[in-house]
């Protein structure tokens, strides 16, 4: 079945960075789209990021446009979030989510918790 | 940016009582509004795409309509475990894949 378990996570302080993964397995990951989804405690979803099957295209939300790189290795079958210049509003669980053709997200992880705090 | 309308914000309601969950976009989508089921402390779960394509293993008692600039999720009788915040999502505008702030469903 369908696995997505992101790791990276934890506590930094602003300004820093942090690199978060997500290894997936049950489907063939380079043929999917994938995407970054972040939410702050209590709040609600926000997309953060996508990155198509071959990694060539890749687009951001304008928050973290410039801030967050989201890459992908079709050969380890994992999904990357590198986020710099980290902020107390970055403070989130960051989901990963698989693509189900161009349309919604089938699949997520269990979802990693970044605390920016100094 | 496409925005995304919930209403209500949340709703009480008790078992076994229909309920519809409303979700309003700033322009017209299509039918490209996806519906997502999240319960504390777990991930979102896909309910619907396309408006109203069931994803894999959701019951029967949801279902998702609209098209344009209004869409609707109704549970027809609601479960126990159906309590839970729905949110709504478009991908036809993108980036960004812009979701609603969420609908709660509480235990009256």
């Amino acid at each position: 079945q369908v696995q997505l378990v992101e790791s990276g996570g934890g506590v930094v302080q602003p300004g820093r960075s942090l690199r978060l993964s997500c290894v997936a397995s049950g489907f063939i990951f380079r043929n999917y789209g994938m995407h970054w989804v972040r939410q702050a405690p209590g709040k609600g979803l926000e997309w953060l990021a996508v990155v198509s099957n071959d990694g060539s295209n890749k687009n951001y939300e304008d928050s973290v446009k410039g801030r967050f790189t989201i890459s992908r290795d079709n050969s380890k079958n994992t999904l990357y979030l590198q986020m710099n210049s980290l902020r107390a509003e970055d403070t989130a669980v960051y989901y990963c989510a698989k693509e189900f053709y161009l349309k919604a997200l089938d699949y997520w992880g269990q979802g990693t918790l970044v605390t920016v705090s100094s | 940016d496409i925005v995304m309308t919930q209403s209500p914000a949340t709703l009480s309601v008790s078992p076994g009582e229909r309920v519809t969950l409303s979700c309003r976009a700033s322009q017209s989508i299509s039918s490209d509004v996806a519906w997502y089921q999240q319960k504390p402390g777990q991930a979102p779960r896909l309910l619907f795409y396309d408006a109203s394509t069931r994803a894999t293993g959701i019951p029967a008692r949801f279902s998702g309509s609209g098209s344009g600039t209004y869409f609707t999720l109704t549970i027809s009788s609601l479960q126990s475990e159906d309590f839970a915040v729905y949110y709504c999502q478009q991908y036809n505008n993108w980036p960004p894949y812009t979701f609603g702030q969420g609908t709660e469903l509480e235990i009256k």
